[in-house]
């Protein structure tokens, strides 16, 4: 079966200092993968979207990155983090079908 | 109007009650909607899929008018574990996106 994992679970940066999450998705191969935000009591917005390796796209514009150097491997990061960058990181996956299935997510706090 | 747009809430009813909410989408193109639950401070999870005209899983039945774009999710004996903020969720684009409403908290008192 299907797993996606997600680190770390909760992380605490300072204003300007850089950001690495990682999501691996076990059990399926060529998944469309997704990095979502959710702000505090607001709904989820899609950040990025990865259809294969290499390839990345931007939902929004914003100070974050990703990329997938790899087919299960999916990277949101950031060289300066801003105040308005906390949230709940969640990555998705998908396959042949439109359900998307999700990892436990990261709570990003930016002090 | 907004791509997906749901019953503000929150709800609160009582154990064993039936709850019904309604959303409403924008793309008449969408062929496939979910809907999805999320527990306070953890990641959704998908509760329901539907493809045609509605889908029914024990307690809980989702129904579809496409003529109207209108979505809903019926819950019947409302149990205290159901509470949860509810999601309706419509495919957006051609890498299988997802527009995710702006969810509605159901809280099942004792």
């Amino acid at each position: 079966s299907q797993t996606i994992h997600q680190w770390p679970a909760t992380l605490v940066q300072p204003v300007g200092s850089p950001l690495s999450l990682e999501c691996t998705v076990e059990g399926t191969s060529n998944p469309n993968l997704y990095w979502y935000r959710q702000a505090a009591g607001r709904g989820l917005q899609l950040l990025f979207y990865s259809v294969g390796i290499g390839q990345i796209s931007s939902e929004v514009p914003q100070n974050l990155s990703a990329s997938r150097p790899q087919d299960r491997q999916f990277i949101l990061s950031s060289k300066k983090l801003l105040l308005s960058d906390s949230g709940f990181y969640l990555c998705a996956w998908s396959t042949f079908y439109d359900e998307q299935f999700f990892g436990p997510g990261t709570r990003l706090t930016v002090l | 109007r907004k791509e997906v747009e749901q019953d503000p809430g929150p709800f609160n009813v009582p154990e064993g009650a039936t709850v019904a909410f309604n959303c409403t989408y924008s793309n008449s193109a969408s062929q496939s909607f979910f809907w999805y639950r999320q527990d306070c401070r953890k990641e959704p999870k998908l509760l329901m899929s539907v493809y045609s005209s509605g889908n029914e899983d024990g307690r809980f039945t989702a129904q579809l008018n496409r003529a109207s774009q209108y979505i809903s999710l019926l819950i019947r004996d409302s149990k205290l574990s159901d509470s949860a903020t509810y999601l309706c969720v419509v495919p957006s684009g051609s890498a299988r996106q997802l527009t995710f409403g702006s969810g509605t908290q159901l809280t099942v008192l004792p």
